[in-house]
C-alpha cells in the first residue's frame, strides 16, 4: 500500500517565521505535488516536481518555495510565514505520466499567528 | 491551462436515493479524470476514475460518465448511505509536456446523506 507521509499533522508558527513541511512516501514515486486547500477553493498546486533536482511552480507559488534532494521526500518551505498561509497543505505523489491518479498524505493543518 | 468547474458545491439526499455530480473540463487534450473522496479530517482517496477512451465506467454503486465532444464527466452514486457523506472533488490532468501532467481539481462538492 502507499503511503506518503508528512511529518506535522498540525502546526502553530508565527508571522514572520521560516516554516518546514515535509512529505515522504515510501513507493519510489516520480511525481510529488504541493496542493493547499481552503473552504470553498478546493485543492490548489503550489508546487510540483517530476524528478530529483526538479520542481516547477503550480497556480499558486508565492511565498513558498521547494526542495527535492531525494526521490523520496519533498519539502515545502514557507520562507517568512504570513496569516494568509494559514492552511491544509496536502502532499501526494504518483507513478510518472498522465495517466495515474494521486495518492495523498494526511495532510497538515499549518496556523500562522 | 486547464480550468475544472464543478457542481453543485452542496448536495443533500435521502438514504437510499441516488446523488449526482456534474464536472466540465476547458483542455480538450484532458485524457485521465478521477474522482477523490474526502471523508472529514482525513485525505483523499482516489475511489474511481476513468480515461479518454472509455465512456462509462462503473464499480458497484458508483459510475462514471464521460463526454468528451462537451467536455464533462459526471459521478453518479446509486442507493447512498450515510457513510457516502463526504466532500467529494473531480478532477483533470493538464498536460505539461512530453508524458508529464498536473491534476486540476474542482472545487469540491460536500454530499450529505441523510437516515
Amino acid at each position: 500500500d502507499v503511503k506518503v507521509t508528512q511529518s506535522s499533522r498540525y502546526l502553530v508558527k508565527r508571522t514572520g517565521e521560516k516554516v518546514f513541511l515535509e512529505c515522504v512516501q515510501d513507493m519510489d514515486h516520480e511525481n510529488m505535488f504541493w496542493y493547499r486547500q481552503d473552504p470553498g477553493l478546493g485543492l490548489r498546486l503550489i508546487y510540483f516536481s517530476y524528478d530529483v533536482k526538479m520542481k516547477e511552480k503550480g497556480d499558486i507559488p508565492e511565498g513558498y518555495s521547494v526542495s527535492r534532494e531525494k526521490k523520496e521526500r519533498f519539502s515545502l518551505i514557507l520562507e517568512s510565514a504570513s496569516t494568509n498561509q494559514t492552511s491544509m497543505y496536502l502532499c501526494a505523489s504518483s507513478l510518472q505520466g498522465v495517466r495515474y491518479g494521486y495518492t495523498f498524505g494526511s495532510g497538515t493543518r499549518l496556523t500562522v499567528v | 491551462g486547464e480550468n475544472v468547474e464543478q457542481h453543485p458545491s452542496t448536495l443533500s439526499v435521502q438514504e437510499g436515493d441516488s446523488a449526482v455530480i456534474k464536472c466540465t473540463y476547458s483542455d480538450s487534450a484532458s485524457n485521465y479524470f478521477p474522482w477523490y473522496k474526502q471523508e472529514l479530517g482525513k485525505r483523499p482517496q482516489l475511489i474511481i476514475d476513468i480515461r479518454s477512451n472509455v465512456g462509462e465506467k462503473k464499480d458497484q454503486r458508483i459510475a462514471v460518465t464521460l463526454n468528451k465532444t462537451a467536455k464533462h464527466f459526471s459521478l453518479h452514486i446509486t442507493e447512498t448511505q450515510p457513510e457516502d457523506s463526504a466532500v467529494y472533488f473531480c478532477a483533470a490532468i493538464m498536460n505539461y509536456g512530453g508524458s508529464q501532467g498536473n491534476l486540476i481539481f474542482g472545487k469540491g462538492t460536500k454530499l450529505s446523506v441523510k437516515p
